[in-house]
């Protein structure tokens, strides 16, 4: 069975400083894909990545940067320099040819001024 | 595009009713989904459809209903509201069910008394 844990239940950061979410996710596919998603305050969710297993490559999107890592079977998250408007519940999720989405618990980061 | 959009936003039922939460998207999706997001549980999938007229149950289907009549629309029946369906509903969609980034709608916060 699939499996995605966020171990992290709640961070706090003050502003500027840099955040790495994490996300551990268990598959025996080969093929098989992983998301974060994002929501804030107001309670949607909104898309962030989406990777695929046999893409590797480190992602980076403005102050966002994404670390793959089959090795570890870990996709983490990180926000570099901190802003108020990042606070939100992180979600990491995990899809495969052979199962649902499921997603893991989620991160609550809350961004101190 | 609309997207995917819900209605209502939330609703209040007593113990024993009914209800229809509604859910729409404008994208040609074929697949569509429902999920609860319970504190510390992260969304689990109730039922799922990957087409008109197909529908399959989810990790949580017991005690709702689903029918899949046209491609856009896809209504969540509760049959016999309970305390323990209190929750925020999401709706979801994509182009199919393997590896595609799933569109949320904005929820519908349901409160069971």
């Amino acid at each position: 069975a699939q499996k995605v844990t966020q171990a992290q239940t709640e961070i706090s950061v003050v502003e500027k400083e840099d955040v790495t979410l994490d996300c551990v996710y268990e598959t025996r596919d080969t093929t098989y894909y992983l998301f974060w998603y994002k929501q804030p305050p107001s309670g949607e969710l909104v898309f962030l990545i989406r990777r695929n297993s046999f893409d590797e490559q480190n992602e980076i999107s403005g102050r966002y940067s994404w670390n793959f890592q089959k090795s570890t079977s870990s996709f983490n998250f990180t926000i570099t320099a901190s802003q108020v408007v990042d606070s939100a519940v992180y979600f990491c999720a995990l899809s495969s040819n052979t199962d649902k989405l499921i997603f893991g618990t989620g991160t609550r980061l809350q961004v101190f001024p | 595009n609309a997207g995917v959009t819900q209605t209502p936003k939330f609703q209040v039922l007593k113990t024993g009713q009914s209800m229809t939460l509604q859910c729409a998207q404008d994208m040609n999706h074929e697949y569509m989904s429902w999920y609860r997001q319970d504190p510390g549980m992260g969304l689990r999938l109730i039922h799922y459809s990957v087409g008109a007229g197909i529908t399959d149950q989810g990790e949580v289907p017991n005690g709702y209903n689903v029918s899949r009549s046209t491609t856009e629309d896809f209504p969540l029946r509760l049959l016999s509201a309970a305390p323990s369906q209190t929750s925020v509903y999401f709706c979801a969609s994509s182009y199919s069910r393997w590896g595609e980034t799933q569109y949320f709608g904005p929820g519908t916060r349901l409160l069971v008394l």
